[in-house]
């Protein structure tokens, strides 16, 4: 059974840094585009980037980009997504995603990571 | 504003047949890029229930079905039931930002 399983909910200041991460079971992840959704509360869905694990291609959103950071470490199956400095406009949910191809759509989805950015 | 355009809203009575346009430019859905939907109940993430225009995922119900013309795409939903009440996404692949994009999101009630 294919699982993407993402990391727990954070809260965080302002300032900080944070990485997420997404571990996928039941498939071969070097075969696999991830990606990255963006949801802030009440709003719609907004995909971020995306990162092949079998040689680390990695695309961003131009409204993403320099924003985030999207790895990934094959070793143990796990993607990341990070910031080195967080806002309080980063407050949402974010899902892992995986991609059947670059242009293909998302056919698993992780559970979500919500993170908070609070002062 | 989103690169895909969809109805903020839609609704329909239990029964009734409903859809939801995704509209786009030549550079995504106009450049041949397929379309694909996704459902998003409350509180939950996002399920794939059309890929590549017009196609089902196994375990989706024939009440589901897409099309695809120009540069649009529609999804159409018959036999309304209470549990299709959910917000409905709309996605494709645009060259000119080089990556994927969604649409805005329809929230469809069911009178």
């Amino acid at each position: 059974e294919v699982q993407l399983v993402q990391s727990g909910a954070e809260v965080k200041k302002p300032g900080e840094s944070l990485k997420i991460s997404c571990k996928g079971s039941g498939y071969s992840l070097t075969n696999y585009w991830i990606g990255w959704v963006r949801q802030m509360p009440g709003k719609g869905l907004e995909w971020m980037g995306i990162i092949h694990p079998g040689d680390s291609d990695t695309r961003y959103s131009p409204s993403f980009q320099g924003q985030v950071t999207i790895s990934v470490d094959k070793s143990i199956s796990t993607a990341y997504l990070q910031w080195s400095s967080l806002k309080a406009s980063d407050t949402a949910m974010y899902y892992c995603a995986r991609h059947a191809g670059m242009y293909d759509s998302i056919d698993y989805w992780g559970q979500g990571t919500l993170v908070t950015v609070s002062s | 504003q989103s690169v895909l355009t969809q109805p903020p809203s839609v609704s329909g009575a239990p029964g009734q047949r409903v859809t939801i346009s995704c509209t786009g430019s030549s550079s995504n859905i106009g450049a041949g890029y397929d379309v694909h939907w996704y459902q998003q109940l409350p509180r939950t993430a996002p399920k794939l229930i059309i890929y590549g225009n017009s196609n089902r995922p196994s375990g989706v119900p024939d009440r589901f079905s897409g099309s695809k013309s120009g540069t649009s795409a529609s999804l159409a939903i018959t036999g309304l039931q209470a549990e299709d009440e959910a917000d409905y996404y709309c996605q494709s692949y645009d060259s000119s930002l080089s990556g994927s994009v969604f649409g805005g999101g329809t929230k469809l009630t069911v009178l």
